[in-house]
């Protein structure tokens, strides 16, 4: 079945340190891939996403993802964190197969000043 | 465009009382979901909808039943409301996988449901 693993329930970072936030996930075909965020009492807000091509995607705010399909991963990454990162961060994927839009559990970032 | 909508925004419910969730999209997107979300359990699927007039059962789907009549709107009803359905509840639309190369899930703000 159609799964995602975001196996870091909370992170603290330091501002302007970097950032990796990891997503694996669990489906034989090619996903589509997203990663959202969600500020506290707010909705979804897409950070950015992959289908096909080249495997670095970059997308709003500074952020950035590596899609390897060998490890099964798409980890979001940012070189410089900002205090008003603090959020909690879904990774999402879709499939042709299943139709379904699943998520994982989240992770909360912290930043510390 | 208004995208997605959801009414209502809040809801307090006494247990075992009804309502209905609706969700509304102006950008005649095929698939329709609902999720809720609670504390460190991200969003879970309850229903979805790939076209007008179907759907299919999520994670969690107990408690729950939906419909699509319109492709724009889908509806989320609770028949007999209960504490464990205290949430916040998200509508997403988007064009089916595969349909369109650019595609992406829209969500509306959320309806935050209390049943007391």
């Amino acid at each position: 079945a159609q799964s995602v693993t975001q196996p870091d329930i909370h992170i603290t970072v330091s501002e302007g340190a970097s950032l990796e936030l990891r997503c694996n996930y669990s489906y034989g075909a090619t996903p589509y891939l997203f990663w959202y965020v969600q500020s506290p009492g707010q909705g979804l807000q897409l950070l950015l996403k992959y289908f096909s091509g080249d495997t670095l995607v970059q997308g709003i705010k500074g952020f950035e993802a590596e899609f390897k399909r060998s490890q099964s991963s798409f980890n979001l990454r940012k070189p410089s964190v900002h205090w008003s990162d603090a959020a909690e961060y879904f990774c999402a994927v879709g499939s042709t197969g299943f139709q379904k839009l699943v998520f994982g559990t989240g992770t909360r970032l912290l930043v510390s000043p | 465009n208004a995208g997605v909508t959801q009414t209502p925004k809040f809801r307090v419910l006494k247990t075992g009382q009804s309502m209905t969730l609706l969700c509304a999209q102006d950008m005649n997107h095929e698939y329709m979901y609902w999720y809720r979300q609670d504390p460190g359990m991200g969003l879970r699927l309850i229903h979805y909808s790939v076209g007008e007039g179907t759907t299919a059962k999520g994670e969690v789907p107990d408690g729950y039943n939906v419909s699509r009549l319109k492709k724009q709107n889908f509806l989320l009803g609770l028949e007999s409301a209960a504490p464990s359905q205290t949430s916040v509840y998200f509508c997403a639309s988007s064009y089916r996988w595969g349909g369109q190369e650019n595609t992406e899930a829209f969500f509306g703000q959320g309806t935050r449901l209390t049943v007391v």
